[in-house]
């Protein structure tokens, strides 16, 4: 079974220094990884996401996140935080579970602040 | 662009009324899901639907059904509001189910049972 543990529910950065969003999981096969972001009163946005090529995976507004299997993380990040970036962000792990389907299990959230 | 429309972006319902969610896709996605969202819980799988016609429960289908008739649009129902359903409700569709690609997601549908 998959599981995926984003550990701060809350991180809140100065504006233009970095972000750091941590994202464990745990997965019986190879995984696939994804982040999203959900700005207030919005849908879900795909940032970024691994599917098995390279471990370091970079994606929209600077974002980028590396995967290591060693110590199944895949944490996000981004050198200089903007006010825009405020938002939730949601770890999300796939995996084939038989039968050529795949079963999504997110996070439960990390909310970022950025102060001025 | 992929695009995903829930018809109702905030509603307020009574206990015991019934609640149609409304979500209509425009890329010939396979696959559409409904999700719930709360806070601290992150988002649960509530149905999902990998054709017309066809569903499967999700994480927690109790007090919900749904209905796909055309591939474009799929329905949640709350046959019988109650207060526990107060939440924001998440549409989103996928290519096919083998395709561990990204999720389109609509802009949701705070729902206020009363």
């Amino acid at each position: 079974a998959q599981s995926v543990t984003q550990l701060d529910s809350h991180v809140s950065v100065s504006e233009g220094t970095p972000v750091l969003l941590r994202c464990n999981y745990s997965s019986s096969y190879s995984p696939s990884l994804f982040w999203y972001v959900q700005h207030p009163n919005k849908g879900l946005q795909l940032l970024l996401k691994y599917t098995s090529a390279a471990t370091l995976v970079k994606g929209i507004n600077g974002f980028e996140a590396e995967f290591k299997k060693s110590e199944t993380s895949f944490h996000l990040t981004k050198p200089s935080a903007h006010m825009s970036d405020a938002a939730e962000y949601f770890c999300v792990v796939s995996e084939s579970s038989g039968a050529g389907s795949y079963q999504l299990t997110f996070g439960k959230g990390t909310k970022l602040s950025v102060i001025p | 662009d992929v695009k995903v429309t829930q018809s109702s972006r905030y509603l307020v319902k009574r206990t015991g009324e019934k609640v149609f969610l409304e979500c209509v896709q425009d890329m010939d996605h396979e696959n559409m899901f409904w999700y719930r969202q709360d806070p601290g819980l992150g988002l649960r799988l509530i149905y999902f639907s990998y054709d017309v016609k066809m569903k499967e429960k999700g994480d927690i289908p109790e007090g919900y059904s749904v209905s796909r008739e055309k591939k474009e649009r799929f329905s949640l129902i709350l046959e019988s509001a109650s207060t526990n359903q107060t939440s924001m409700y998440l549409c989103a569709s996928k290519r096919e189910e083998r395709y561990t690609g990204e999720l389109f997601f609509g802009e949701g549908s705070r729902l206020t049972v009363l």
